[in-house]
């Protein structure tokens, strides 16, 4: 079975730029989570989408969103891009049912703001 | 709100070694906890579930237990090896997100 795929993989992007970044999670995974990691702040949760509907959110400004379709692959947008938002972003996978809570995380997108 | 710490933040030890990582948290109102490695610039490997119903679970040379009413982890790696080397991370599931701990950065010398 396929793990978790994130693309792109880099991305360098301007200040004030927006980003569109894409997961799929394993096959027959409903839930998607985002996360945010940073050498200062570690790993934080941004949002969880189950079932193309957004279940729970961290403490992120609007300019984070995200979305999740029929086929549970998932994507996140950030507007305005600014420097701190450089940072890996990950995203993680989970079956989310009873006793299968279990995250599988994808390689990540680095992504550069200049 | 959930605060996962971790201790040591690094460690270096010489291979062979058996080992133990340490993760605290502060809210025992958790539904699991997971233990992760990171590799530089990579994504997250699963290591081990621990259900919150649960007081261990092994997997090969690792083993990891869980006291939520202590609010303690340990994530305990026999006989290391320079392939071992890595950031652990443990994260708490409380239903609504996971909360990671920054991580122990280890180091095995062979």
């Amino acid at each position: 079975k396929a793990g978790v795929t994130q693309t792109p993989r880099y991305l360098i992007k301007t200040r004030g730029q927006q980003v569109t970044l894409s997961c799929s999670p394993i096959s027959g995974h409903r839930s998607v989570s985002w996360y945010q990691q940073t050498p200062g702040q570690g790993l934080q949760f941004l949002f969880e989408y189950f079932s193309e509907t957004q279940r729970n959110k961290g403490n992120f400004p609007g300019r984070f969103s995200g979305r999740q379709f029929s086929n549970s692959r998932s994507e996140m947008n950030v507007s305005t891009l600014e420097l701190g938002d450089s940072a890996l972003y990950l995203c993680a996978s989970s079956l989310a049912r009873e006793g299968s809570y279990e995250q599988y995380f994808g390689p990540g997108t680095r992504l550069t703001v200049t | 709100k959930q605060e996962v710490t971790q201790i040591p933040a690094a460690l270096s030890v010489p291979e062979g070694e058996n080992l133990v990582l340490n993760c605290s948290f502060t809210d025992s109102a958790i539904y699991n906890l997971q233990w992760f490695r990171q590799d530089p610039g990579k994504g997250l490997t699963s290591l081990l579930l621990i259900q919150s119903s649960q007081r261990e679970q092994t997997s090969g040379r690792l083993n990891a237990s869980l006291d939520k009413s202590s609010g303690r982890s340990t994530l305990y790696i026999a006989a290391s090896q320079p392939g071992d080397s890595a950031t652990y991370l443990c994260a708490a599931n409380t239903g609504n997100q996971f909360y990671f701990g920054t991580g122990t950065s280890l180091t095995v010398i062979p």
